[in-house]
């Protein structure tokens, strides 16, 4: 079945830094790459759709500066979390258009992020 | 208003019960699809189950069924013979308009699955 591999499953960075998210297709092509968002006990928010080789749309509200989206290939898109502050540590999940399974849906594990 | 609704923030279930999962959608779109996830403490979302707009019969997989009541606009997950591994959030998802598009996801509900 399809498979995308999202990592780090789980990262801790200081105040300031910057932290890349990679999600990877490893047998299919992903055209489509979506970004969510999820508080704890909370529902997936989308903050970016992103299609290979344009640039990431960005629903209202998420700032494109800061939650930087790159596409560049069918098979790879990251999410760069900048100059990232302690309000931002969430889980962050992507999922991936492109194959046939889950009726054309497939999810990352997931990224818990924690800014210190 | 609220393209997905599930008003269930948590339910029980004893062990090896049946148990359903309200949703209701919102659309106009003719054309769109409804999805089951489950999602363990994990974090990873676990496809269950989809049904499709022009379907004509209820989805089934395995201990999973999805009661669609189309006029209703609901779209409710029952979940046969319990076990504990079930104890999870579950979240309703739709996709209006074809393949591709983005989802819109309920504010799930938590499961937990009482020996």
């Amino acid at each position: 079945g399809a498979v995308v591999s999202q990592h780090p499953s789980r990262v801790i960075c200081k105040s300031g830094t910057s932290v890349k998210i990679e999600c990877r297709s490893l047998d299919f092509q992903a055209t489509t790459m979506f970004w969510y968002r999820q508080f704890p006990k909370k529902s997936l928010m989308l903050m970016a759709t992103s299609n290979e080789g344009s640039k990431a749309t960005y629903e209202q509200g998420v700032e494109k500066d800061k939650f930087l989206i790159n596409h560049a290939s069918l098979t790879l898109s990251t999410l760069t979390v900048t100059s990232a502050h302690p309000e931002d540590s969430s889980f962050y999940i992507c999922s991936a258009r492109g194959s046939l399974a889950g009726y054309g849906y497939t999810f990352g594990s997931g990224t818990r992020l924690t800014v210190v | 208003a609220q393209k997905i609704t599930q008003t269930q923030p948590g339910m029980f279930v004893q062990e090896k019960e049946a148990v359903t999962l309200d949703c209701t959608y919102d659309t106009s779109d003719p054309s769109y699809g409804l999805f089951w996830y489950k999602q363990p403490s994990s974090g990873e979302m676990i496809f269950l189950i989809y049904q499709g707009s022009y379907d004509q019969q209820n989805a089934t997989e395995g201990r999973y069924s999805l009661n669609f009541q189309k006029a209703r606009k609901s779209a409710n997950l029952v979940i046969s013979a319990s076990q504990l591994g079930d104890s999870a959030m579950y979240f309703c998802a739709m996709r209006e308009g074809p393949i591709g598009n983005q989802f819109y996801f309920g504010t799930g509900t938590s499961l937990t699955v009482i020996p």
